[in-house]
């Protein structure tokens, strides 16, 4: 699996976008990139995933960059209960194994 | 929709104790797994399960045993409960071929070994 880097903490403003990077420039090209979350003391929850193409859903936005090495993802409108630690994790679509869930980006919404 | 149970949401036991913590979903997933998450840590996976009867181990196995009798259920056992053992443990199914990396977790439970 591609190895994944992202910034250990950021701070956003409540109703403001909260845009949170992720590099993973060894990805290859039959690897996703998915995003979960863990709010804290709970199960981690999925929040999106796409391979090459930008995605939306109703709870972010998910872009790709065109050469594939970073993404972004995007919570449009951020509320305090968003404050999670947010895991950027690269894997092959169709694997049953393990997702491996790094430091992640410890994001703190602000009122 | 109850997705993914785990029972209890508590529990401490003593060293040497043995117990089973309880693991089961309703959405017919074929794949699920064992986690363990210590404070300020990753989710480390402990075993998973492609499909009943089939059971592998993960990145930290020793000390904890699993079986997978049915599609729902997928309880993870401690054999003798130590105190590094101390963690939060959770649960999670996928399924369907393009969908297996979408885990949806149990809320967990919360171990103390004294």
């Amino acid at each position: 699996d591609a190895k994944t880097t992202q910034p250990p903490s950021m701070d956003c403003a409540e109703g403001r976008a909260a845009n949170l990077p992720c590099n993973h420039s060894t990805i290859s090209g039959n690897e996703y990139v998915y995003w979960y979350r863990q709010i804290h003391s709970q199960g981690p929850q999925y929040i999106i995933h796409g391979l090459k193409n930008n995605e939306t859903n109703e709870m972010a936005s998910l872009i790709i960059t065109e050469d594939r090495k970073s993404s972004t993802l995007i919570l449009p409108h951020a509320t305090l209960r968003d404050t999670a630690v947010y895991y950027c994790i690269v894997r092959l679509g169709g694997s049953a194994r393990q997702l491996t869930f790094g430091s992640g980006t410890q994001l703190t919404v602000l009122p | 929709n109850a997705g993914v149970t785990q029972t209890p949401k508590f529990q401490v036991l003593k060293t040497g104790q043995s117990m089973t913590l309880q693991c089961a979903q309703d959405m017919n997933h074929e794949y699920m797994s064992w986690y363990r998450q210590d404070p300020g840590m990753g989710l480390r996976l402990i075993h998973y399960s492609v499909g009943a009867g089939i059971t592998d181990q993960g990145e930290v196995p020793n000390g904890y045993n699993v079986s997978r009798s049915t599609t729902e259920d997928f309880p993870l056992r401690l054999l003798s409960a130590a105190p590094s053992q101390t963690s939060v443990y959770f649960c999670a199914s996928s399924g369907g071929q393009l969908a297996k990396n979408i885990q949806y977790f149990g809320a967990g439970t919360r171990l103390s070994v004294l």
